[in-house]
């Protein structure tokens, strides 16, 4: 069984420029978060998707968003890139909430992100 | 609220030491706990998981963990370190059983070395 996969691994920009980064779930998943993992900050919750919605987000600004596509698929979209963006971006998928183990978590090896 | 907090951000043993990693977590109910394991430029992957069940929890790789209300600690251990066993660790606690991940609160994490 394929996991969560994503892509790009890298991924350089310069400040103000736009990142797309995209993740795959593991088949049957229906659920896909995003975290941020900055250098000594342990990891942020970004976005979480389900079904196709944005249900919830973390304590970042509006230039961060993304979305869900119907075979569950995600991206995550920065836009007016700054600096302390910077950072490793891990996407998880989870089953369907409701579901024995619907907390557990299986993640991507994530996209590096760095921002001159 | 819930949190998780992890003591010390990096811990060195040597190969065949014994490994502990501290988790401490703060929950007005009893909590689901997790600890994963992120290699080098990895995602994080699960080690184990605390459901109420027993309160000594094995996981993989010869890791396990001791669920202690009254000391409200969930400590992560390992009899004899290998050096593969090098990686930053993390310590999760969630509320709910079928909550999404968004629920899911993460400590800062724990590199841990092995020294020859």
């Amino acid at each position: 069984e394929a996991g969560v996969t994503q892509s790009p691994t890298h991924l350089i920009k310069t400040r103000g420029q736009q990142a797309t980064l995209r993740c795959s779930p593991i088949s049957g998943h229906t659920s896909v978060y995003w975290y941020q993992q900055a250098l000594g900050l342990g990891l942020q919750f970004l976005l979480w998707y389900d079904e196709g919605e944005e249900r919830n987000r973390g304590n970042f600004p509006p230039r961060f968003s993304g979305r869900q596509f119907p075979n569950y698929s995600s991206e995550l979209n920065v836009n007016a890139l700054e600096l302390e963006d910077s950072a490793l971006y891990l996407c998880a998928s989870q089953p369907r909430t409701g579901l024995s183990g619907a907390n557990v978590l299986t993640f991507g090896a994530g996209s590096r992100l760095t921002v001159l | 609220a819930q949190s998780v907090t992890q003591l010390g951000s990096h811990v060195s043993v040597s190969e065949g030491a014994l490994v502990l990693l501290r988790c401490n977590y703060s929950s007005s109910v009893p909590p689901y706990l997790f600890w994963y394991v992120q290699y080098p430029n990895q995602g994080l992957q699960l080690l184990l998981k605390y459901t109420s069940a027993a309160t000594l929890v094995k996981g993989i790789n010869g890791f396990e963990a001791e669920f202690k209300k009254s000391e409200t600690s969930f400590h992560l251990t390992k009899p004899s370190a290998h050096m593969s066993d090098a990686a930053e660790y993390f310590c999760a606690v969630s509320l709910l059983p079928y909550s999404s991940a968004s629920k899911i609160i993460f400590g800062s994490g724990t590199r841990l070395s092995i020294r020859p």
